[in-house]
């Protein structure tokens, strides 16, 4: 069965940058694309981008373009998600998903100083 | 990219069918037919169920239906439960290969 684990909670000051990764399992890694969303605490979920796991190919919300790095590791099966220059707002779960239909269960990163 | 306008709230009895509007623009939802639907409980990762507009994942009750009409996707339960009782979100395919989500519905069982 399709399962994706997700990298544990973190904590981050201000301005650093976190990276979380999604370990995929139970299909063809790069037959599929991997999304990242995030929801804030209360809040709706959001989209921030894409990548073809099998190309590399990567497309993000223009919210996060220029902070926000997805990339893969098709020998792991694994993806990852890095945002740089964080700030209080960026305080989330952050969620991957396979094509938007298979979740991981979700990171939770605390941005504070 | 703005987000998908759902209304806040929608309650209904047990039994009863309620209907959940999110409405994009020719962009997104009026302009392609990926339109999704997921079910989030608190403190848990959502579960997809509607995709393509109108599709049931296998183990998705035939209770939830979606439909789309110009810029308006809707989601209908039909026969309301309380298990039922959780957030909802559309999300939509963009034309700038993007997806976005709406703002997300509370459904309350009376």
């Amino acid at each position: 069965q399709v399962q994706l684990v997700q990298s544990g909670a973190e904590v981050k000051k201000p301005g650093a940058s976190v990276k979380v990764s999604c370990k995929a399992s139970g299909y063809t890694f790069t037959s599929n694309t991997i999304h990242w969303v995030r929801q804030a605490p209360g809040q709706r979920l959001e989209w921030m981008g894409w990548i073809n796991a099998g190309t590399g190919n990567t497309i993000y919300s223009q919210k996060f373009q220029g902070r926000v790095t997805i990339a893969r590791d098709t020998s792991a099966s694994t993806a990852y998600m890095e945002l740089s220059s964080l700030g209080s707002e960026d305080t989330a779960v952050y969620y991957c998903a396979r094509d938007l239909a298979y979740w991981g269960q979700g990171t939770l990163v605390t941005v504070s100083s | 990219q703005s987000a998908l306008t759902q209304p806040a709230s929608v309650s209904g009895s047990p039994g009863q069918s309620i209907t959940i509007s999110c409405t994009g623009t020719s962009s997104d939802v009026g302009g392609h037919n990926r339109v999704s639907w997921y079910q989030q409980n608190p403190g848990k990762a959502p579960k997809l169920m509607i995709y393509d507009v109108s599709k049931r994942p296998s183990g998705v009750s035939n209770r939830f239906s979606g439909s789309k009409s110009g810029n308006t996707a809707s989601l209908t339960i039909s026969g309301l439960q309380a298990e039922d009782e959780a957030d909802y979100y559309c999300n939509s395919y963009t034309s700038s290969a993007t997806w976005v989500f709406g703002g997300g519905t509370k459904v309350t069982v009376l």
